[in-house]
C-alpha cells in the first residue's frame, strides 16, 4: 500500500522557537494532504487541508499565522509551528489521499518547554 | 456538517470475549466513505477498513467484522475472540470523498485483560 512518511517523530523545543514537520508521500503523488492535531486521550481534529501549489485551507479556529503550511511539491507538505508555546504541545499527524484512500504518517509528538 | 459518534469511551473485556465497538455517523452527502483505524500507544494510525456508502455488505477479516447499516447510520466493528494485542484506541471516521479530510469520532479505548 501507499506510504506516507512523517518526520520527525518526536521533537522538543523551547518556547518561542519554530518547529517544522515534514510529510512525504513516498510512492504516490498527493495533490492534497491534511494535517490533524490530537490532544492526549482525545480525537484527531482536522487543522488544515494542504493543496499543492496553492494556499492551505484552514479549519475554523486554527490560526494560519501560527501553523504555516507549505505544499511545494506533489510529494511534500510541511507544517511549521511558529513561536511555539507549551499549549502547542500535541501529537500532529498528516495524511495524504490517493483517490479515495487516506494514508497517514506516523505522527509527530511535539513538546514545547 | 459531518459528525461521527462513538458513544463508548472505554470498554474493558477479558481475553477471548467478543466485543463490539459502535459508530454512528451523520452526513448530508450521498456518496461518503467510512473508516476504522486502530491507534496503539505508539500513536500511529493503523488502517483497518474503508467502506463506501453504496456497499452495505458486511465484511469479515479474520477475527474482525464490520456491520454497515445505512438505515441506522451505523458502522459497527466487532472483534471476536479478543486478544490482549487488540488493546488500543479505535477510531471510526467519515469522509465525503474527493478532497475532503476525515471527520473522526472521539475514539473507543479498548482494554483486553488477560
Amino acid at each position: 500500500g501507499a506510504v506516507v512518511s512523517q518526520h520527525p517523530s518526536r521533537v522538543i523545543c523551547k518556547s518561542g522557537t519554530s518547529v517544522k514537520i515534514e510529510c512525504r508521500s513516498l510512492d504516490f503523488q498527493a495533490t492534497t494532504m491534511f494535517w490533524y492535531r490530537q490532544f492526549p486521550k482525545k480525537s484527531l481534529m482536522l487543522m488544515a487541508t494542504s493543496n499543492e501549489g496553492s494556499k492551505a485551507t484552514y479549519e475554523q479556529g486554527v490560526e494560519k499565522d501560527k501553523f504555516l503550511i507549505n505544499h511545494a511539491s506533489l510529494t511534500l507538505s510541511t507544517l511549521t509551528v511558529t513561536s511555539a508555546h507549551p499549549e502547542d504541545s500535541s501529537f500532529y499527524i498528516c495524511s495524504a489521499k490517493a483517490g479515495t484512500e487516506a494514508f497517514f504518517g506516523q505522527g509527530t509528538r511535539l513538546t514545547v518547554v | 456538517a459531518q459528525k461521527v459518534t462513538q458513544a463508548q469511551t472505554e470498554i474493558s473485556v477479558v481475553e477471548k470475549e467478543d466485543v463490539t465497538l459502535d459508530c454512528v455517523y451523520e452526513t448530508r452527502d450521498t456518496t461518503y466513505y467510512l473508516f476504522w483505524y486502530k491507534q496503539p500507544p505508539s500513536g500511529e494510525l493503523v488502517f483497518l477498513i474503508r467502506r463506501n456508502s453504496f456497499d452495505e455488505q458486511n465484511e469479515i477479516s479474520g477475527r474482525y467484522s464490520w456491520n454497515f447499516q445505512k438505515s441506522t447510520s451505523s458502522f459497527n466493528f466487532t472483534i471476536t475472540a479478543s486478544q490482549v494485542v487488540d488493546s488500543a484506541v479505535y477510531f471510526c471516521a467519515l469522509s465525503g470523498g474527493g478532497a475532503d479530510g476525515l471527520t473522526f469520532g472521539k475514539g473507543t479505548h479498548l482494554i483486553i485483560q488477560p
